[in-house]
Order: C-alpha cells, then sequence, then structure tokens
C-alpha cells in the first residue's frame, strides 16, 4: 500500500514563527502536492511539485513556500505564520505515469494563536 | 479554470437506504477526470470511485456508482444499502487529463450522516 506520512497530526505555533509541514511517501511518487482543507471551502491547492527541487504554485501561494530536496520528501513552509494560516493541511502523491490518483497523508491541523 | 459545486452541505439517511450526492462542474475541457473522496473522521481522504470524460459507461464500485451526465456537466454519486461507516466527508473532484501532474480541483464537500 501507498504511504503517505505527514510528520505531525496537530501542530501549534505562535505567530511569526517560521513554521515547517513535513510530508514523506514510500512509494517512489514523482509528483507530491500540498492542499489546504477549511470548512466550507473544501480543499484547495496550495503549491505541487514534479520532480526534486521543481515547483508550481496552485490557487492559493501567498504566504507559503516548499522545499522538494529530496524526490520522498516535500515540506510547506510558513515563513512568518499568522492567524489566518490556521487550517488543516493535507499532503498528497501521485505517480507520474498514474498521475491523476493522488494518495492522501493524513492531515496535520495547524493552529496559530 | 474549471469548478466544481456540490450544492448539499449535509445529508442523513437511515442505515440500509440509498442516498444520492450531487455534484456539477464547468470547464472548457474536453478530456478530464472525475472523483468522488471520502473523508471519515480519522482524516484520511480515501478514492471512492473514478470517471474518465471520454468514457459514456458510468463508473462502478461494488456499492458506490455514479451517473455522469457530460453534456449537462454532472456527475453525481449514489450509494446503495448505505452502512454507518459511510457517514463521512464526501467530495468531488476534477482533474484536467492533458496537464500530466496538476491538483485536483475540489467542490466545498458534502457531509453525510449515515443514522442507525
Amino acid at each position: 500500500d501507498v504511504k503517505v506520512t505527514q510528520s505531525s497530526r496537530y501542530l501549534v505555533k505562535r505567530t511569526g514563527e517560521k513554521v515547517f509541514l513535513e510530508c514523506v511517501q514510500d512509494m517512489d511518487h514523482e509528483n507530491m502536492f500540498w492542499y489546504r482543507q477549511d470548512p466550507g471551502l473544501g480543499l484547495r491547492l496550495i503549491y505541487f511539485s514534479y520532480d526534486v527541487k521543481m515547483k508550481e504554485k496552485g490557487d492559493i501561494p501567498e504566504g507559503y513556500s516548499v522545499s522538494r530536496e529530496k524526490k520522498e520528501r516535500f515540506s510547506l513552509i510558513l515563513e512568518s505564520a499568522s492567524t489566518n494560516q490556521t487550517s488543516m493541511y493535507l499532503c498528497a502523491s501521485s505517480l507520474m505515469d498514474r498521475w491523476n490518483i493522488q494518495y492522501f497523508g493524513a492531515g496535520t491541523r495547524l493552529s496559530v494563536l | 479554470a474549471q469548478t466544481v459545486t456540490q450544492s448539499q452541505p449535509e445529508m442523513s439517511v437511515q442505515e440500509a437506504e440509498t442516498v444520492t450526492l450531487s455534484c456539477t462542474y464547468d470547464t472548457s475541457e474536453n478530456n478530464y477526470y472525475l472523483f468522488w473522496y471520502k473523508q471519515p473522521p480519522s482524516r484520511q481522504m480515501i478514492l471512492v470511485i473514478r470517471q474518465e470524460a471520454y468514457k459514456q459507461q458510468n463508473a462502478t464500485e461494488n456499492r458506490f456508482s455514479v451517473n455522469f451526465q457530460k453534456a449537462a456537466k454532472s456527475f453525481s454519486l449514489k450509494i446503495s444499502d448505505s452502512q454507518l461507516g459511510d457517514t463521512a466527508m464526501y467530495f468531488c473532484a476534477f482533474i484536467y487529463s492533458g496537464g500530466g501532474a496538476d491538483g485536483l480541483t475540489f467542490g466545498k464537500g458534502t457531509h453525510l450522516i449515515i443514522q442507525p
């Protein structure tokens, strides 16, 4: 089974802190994604990556950056966390050959106080 | 850009009943995929069913089936013989098939509650 692991289930940070959300997949997937999930808004794409060191902006990249130094790991970075970034963050991955099937992690619920 | 609309924020049915969740979408593309994902309280997103736009036959997976109306841009999910374990958030999603790696576009979700 494909496993997408997000390092934290719950995270509490202070306004202005630099925050790293980590995601690791174990199936050699080329594509990785970060989504943000808010009640009443569904999931929205923040960033994705189709290869090491490559990144593409999604629909809501403002206030976020990403890093992909290794194929299996995709990090979401909040340079200076703000209260409006309190949300659920979901990571996903997919194979280049079966790019339309995305596998999701269990999510990180981030609270910024 | 494509949009996905789920007009039912919440639905509740009795166990063993059949329930249909609605989804409409808007796109200028001709080739795409549509999905239904389930997110139970555990938060793990699970792919329920997938439909390729060029296939006229509706997809089915055990108790789950879709009614895909391409001209109407409608993609509803039918759950037969509903079970308590079907209680979850259900998201309809779209992806363009010509773009290679790309993110999914999701609807806002429908919270389905199966009552015992």
